[in-house]
This record gives C-alpha cells, structure tokens and sequence, in this order.
C-alpha cells in the first residue's frame, strides 16, 4: 500500500524558516516524480513546487520561487520542502503528492494526509 | 499560466439524482491533460480521472468524466451519499500546474 507521511509542520514567525518532510513507504521511491500542494484552510489547492524521479529537474509556483526549494533523499525515500522567508500567505495545510510517472507534470495518484504550517507573529 | 474555472461554485442534488461539473480552461489543455479530484472534509483528495476520461483504480464507473481542448465535465450518474464532497479539476498540460477553485456537491 502506497504511504505518504507528512512532517515538520508548526507555527513560524513571519521571515522565519521551515523543513517539511514526507516519507514514503510501500512503492519503489526512485520511479516516481514527487510534489507539495498546499491548500489553505477552506479553500482551493495550490500547486507549490514538483521534482522528477532523478532530482535533477525541479518547478516552483511564482508565489514560493525563490524563497522555497525541494530535494529528495533517496536513501531515505523522502522528500523535502525547505521554506524560507515565510510570510503570512504561505499559511496552509502542505500534502506531499506522488505523480502517476517518472515526472513532475502528470496527475497525482497518491496524497499524505497534510502537515499544516502557520505563519503568524 | 493556465487558469481553470469550475462552475458551478456549488451543486445542490438529492441522492440517486445526475450531477455535472464543469471546468474550462483559459487556453486549450495540450492532449487533454486533465484530472479530476473528490476530496471529503478532513480528507486528502482522491484521484477520480485522468487524461479527461480515464477511471483511476477502484473509482466506480457512475464517475465519468469527457471533455476537451477547453471545456470539460465531470459527471456523477447517479449520486450514492458518500460522493458528497468538493471536487476539483487539475490540468497537467502545462507548467505551472493549476487546479480549479473546485466544486462542492451537496446534500439538497
């Protein structure tokens, strides 16, 4: 059964830095591109930033570019979305999100359950 | 960027009756990279289609969903009480990747 757990989610001042992490269990970690989507309370999603299966080829959404960077470990089949500069909008529930193919641009087949991340002073 | 707009904003239906969703895109989705998601309070969404008319495993087949170019539907056969739910669009086509602002099917 394909796993995706969230982590790292919290409260954060705003300019402040946080790590989500997810882990993922019960595929092979390496054929799969990878994503975050956020969505913030009640509202719609939001497409944040996408890796293809080898790491080497990454996109971001004009809102997080620059201030966001995703990585993937594939020793520990996780995948990583360091968030800098935070500010108030980036409020959100983060899920992790498995694309159907090797790629970054394709539907999403399996969701985690979310980590939430709060912006606030 | 393409932008996608689900109408209507929410569906009021009784169980057994026919829901049909819209979502058209700001410009043409290339090769009709479209999908549809159900996500239920407290819940991840869940991948219903692909491709504008691909089941996902598992989906039962009153899900159906068509559609091209730039207008595409999401249709509900005949609604059991659990497809209650919001359900969004999401086109792949292009980068960045965009989601519709979603459709909430309720009880009536």
């Amino acid at each position: 059964e394909v796993q995706l757990v969230e982590s790292g989610g919290g409260v954060v001042r705003p300019g402040g830095s946080l790590r989500l992490s997810c882990t993922a269990s019960g595929f092979t970690f390496d054929n799969y591109g990878m994503s975050w989507v956020r969505q913030v309370p009640g509202k719609g999603l939001e497409w944040v930033s996408g890796v293809n299966w080898t790491g080497g080829s990454t996109g971001y959404a004009g809102s997080v570019k620059g201030r966001f960077t995703i990585s993937r470990d594939y020793a520990k089949n996780s995948l990583y979305l360091h968030m800098n500069n935070l500010r108030a909008e980036d409020t959100a529930f983060y899920y992790c999100a498995r694309h159907s193919l090797i790629v970054a641009g394709s539907w999403f087949d399996s969701w985690g359950q979310g980590t939430l991340v709060t912006v606030s002073s | 960027e393409i932008v996608l707009t689900q109408s209507p904003g929410t569906l009021s239906l009784s169980p057994g009756e026919r829901a049909t969703l819209s979502c058209r895109a700001s410009q043409s989705v290339s090769d009709s990279y479209l999908a549809w998601y159900q996500q239920k309070p407290g819940q991840a969404p869940r991948l219903l289609i692909y491709g504008a008319s691909s089941r996902a495993n598992g989906i039962p087949d009153r899900f159906s969903g068509s559609g091209s170019g730039t207008d595409f539907t999401l249709t509900i056969s005949r609604l059991e009480p659990e497809d209650f739910a919001v359900f969004y669009c999401q086109q792949y086509g292009s980068s960045p990747l965009t989601f519709g602002g979603g459709t909430k099917v309720e009880i009536k």
